[in-house]
C-alpha cells in the first residue's frame, strides 16, 4: 500500500535561508508523488509533481524536488525563503488503483525576519 | 467565477440538524473528490466521483451522504453528526480519476469550516 511520511511537523527558518522539507514514500508500485501548499484559510494548490520523468522537478514559487528511488525520497527544497512561504506543505502519492491521493500529515513552515 | 468553489465557508450545526455542503467545478473535469482535514491529522479521502458514478467510499460512516447530479457539481449531504466530524472539509476536482499511465493534478477550493455542537 502507498503511504508518505513528513518528517517534522513544524520547521522554521529565516528569510533567505534555505528551506529543505522532508518527505519518503512507500509504494508497491512505480510513484507518483506531489508537494501541495496550503496558506491559512485556502484550499491547497499543486506546487509540483513527479511523474517518472526528469528526478528533479521544478515546481512553482521557486520550489523543487528531487525523486531519490535509492532513499524513497521527495524532499521539497528551495534556496532562499520568503516571508510568503509560510504556509502548510503537504506531500502525497497517488494511490495504487490511480484513483486518488494519499497525503501527509503535513509540515508548517515558518519564516522569519 | 474560476477553479473550484465551495459553499458555504463556515458552517455550524447542531447535532440532530441536516445541512448540505456544495462544491462546484468551472475546469471541465470530470472527476470530484472530498476529503475531510482535521487538526493534527492526515487529509483524509473521503469519497470520489468518476463521470458522476461514485468509485470510491473510504469507510465514510452513512451520516455524510454524497451527491454528485453532474460532473460540474458536488454535494455532501450532513445529518446526524457528531462533535468530532468538526473539520474542514475540502473539494476537489481532476480532469479524471487515472486507471492507468498518467496522472492528473486535484484542483482543491478553499474548503468548509464545519463546526458541529
Amino acid at each position: 500500500a502507498q503511504s508518505v511520511t513528513q518528517l517534522g511537523s513544524h520547521v522554521s527558518v529565516s528569510e533567505g535561508a534555505l528551506v529543505l522539507l522532508r518527505c519518503n514514500y512507500s509504494s508497491s508500485v512505480p510513484p507518483y508523488l506531489f508537494w501541495y501548499v496550503q496558506y491559512p484559510n485556502q484550499g491547497l494548490q499543486l506546487l509540483l509533481k513527479y511523474t517518472s520523468a526528469a528526478t528533479l522537478v521544478k515546481g512553482i514559487n521557486g520550489f523543487e524536488a528531487e525523486f531519490k528511488k535509492s532513499e524513497t525520497s521527495f524532499h521539497l527544497t528551495k534556496p532562499s525563503a520568503h516571508m510568503s512561504d509560510a504556509a502548510e506543505y503537504f506531500c502525497a502519492v497517488r494511490n495504487q488503483a490511480g484513483t486518488a491521493l494519499i497525503f501527509g500529515k503535513g509540515t508548517t513552515l515558518s519564516v522569519s525576519s | 467565477e474560476t477553479g473550484v468553489t465551495q459553499t458555504p465557508r463556515h458552517l455550524v450545526m447542531g447535532m440532530t440538524n441536516k445541512k448540505s455542503l456544495k462544491c462546484e467545478q468551472h475546469l471541465g473535469h470530470n472527476a470530484m473528490y472530498w476529503y475531510k482535514q482535521s487538526a493534527k491529522k492526515p487529509l483524509e479521502l473521503m469519497f470520489v466521483y468518476n463521470f458522476k458514478e461514485q468509485t470510491e467510499n473510504n469507510s465514510v460512516p452513512s451520516r455524510f451522504s454524497p451527491e454528485c447530479p453532474n460532473s460540474s457539481h458536488l454535494f455532501l449531504h450532513l445529518h446526524t453528526l457528531q462533535p468530532e466530524d468538526s473539520a474542514l472539509y475540502l473539494c476537489a476536482s481532476s480532469p479524471r480519476t487515472s486507471g492507468g499511465a498518467g496522472t492528473d493534478t486535484q484542483y482543491f477550493g478553499p474548503g468548509t469550516r464545519l463546526t458541529v455542537l
